[in-house]
């Protein structure tokens, strides 16, 4: 079964405006972490933010924030103030307490226009 | 902080032919891990090491990947014969832990092609 789902394969989104990429998972382990990477075209992988499954208040990085909602089981992405360098490939993550491999969505393109 | 080494950086191989990827993790991370990257698609686990043990390597078809982890710092992943449908990205990353809460550190990756 799918751990990891990312609805959205692609998304358009003006400058300087904000943008909520969608993740949902599934587990039944008590201890996980969330994880979003953004991958340009260039192919490196780079680590975004992260959420635990026992932290109280929702992540926020710079401009990446994670909005938790741990009962509907999502830990979807909001990019504010989108720039061009934002244009990538994002993934939604996450590691469970009894395994530790991470296992990834497949991932939505964001494409940042003028 | 360097970070994670990977070599080559492109490879094309033709079918049947043998090739190997070296990675270099961070200093320190004992956690090192091989994913399989298909265009267009999120990367999938191949091996997981811890120091230079294998903790998982359910996914790797070991008919022909092989992967080793000398002295719990570098590695290699091997593949002999390639077949078309390797053709991918391989990526190599390292965490200083196995816990839930230890990011994976990513290489640039091998992008590989067999023609």
């Amino acid at each position: 079964a799918q751990k990891i789902t990312q609805t959205q394969p692609g998304m358009f989104v003006q400058e300087k405006e904000a943008v909520t990429l969608d993740c949902t998972y599934d587990t039944s382990d008590p201890s996980y972490g969330l994880f979003w990477y953004k991958q340009p075209s260039s192919g490196e992988m780079i680590f975004l933010i992260y959420q635990g499954s026992y932290d109280q208040q929702n992540a926020t990085e710079g401009r990446y924030s994670l909005n938790f909602q741990k009962a509907r089981k999502s830990a979807n992405l909001v990019i504010s103030a989108s720039q061009l360098g934002d244009s990538a490939m994002y993934f939604c993550a996450m590691r469970e307490g009894g395994d530790y491999k991470l296992s990834f969505g497949a991932g939505t393109t964001v494409t940042v226009r003028a | 902080e360097a970070g994670v080494a990977q070599s080559p950086r492109y490879k094309i191989i033709e079918k049947r032919q043998s090739v190997a990827f070296w990675c270099n993790p961070i200093s320190g991370h004992a956690t090192l891990y091989w994913y399989q990257q298909i265009l267009g698609q999120g990367p999938k686990l191949l091996i997981q090491f811890q120091n230079n043990g294998v903790v998982d390597d359910s996914q790797l078809p070991k008919d022909r990947f092989s992967a080793e982890r000398l002295k719990g710092v570098d590695s290699t992943l091997k593949i002999q014969p390639a077949k078309l449908e390797d053709s991918a990205v391989y990526l190599c990353a390292s965490s200083w832990g196995g816990g839930v809460n230890s990011p994976l550190h990513f290489g640039n990756g091998t992008r590989l092609t067999v023609t």
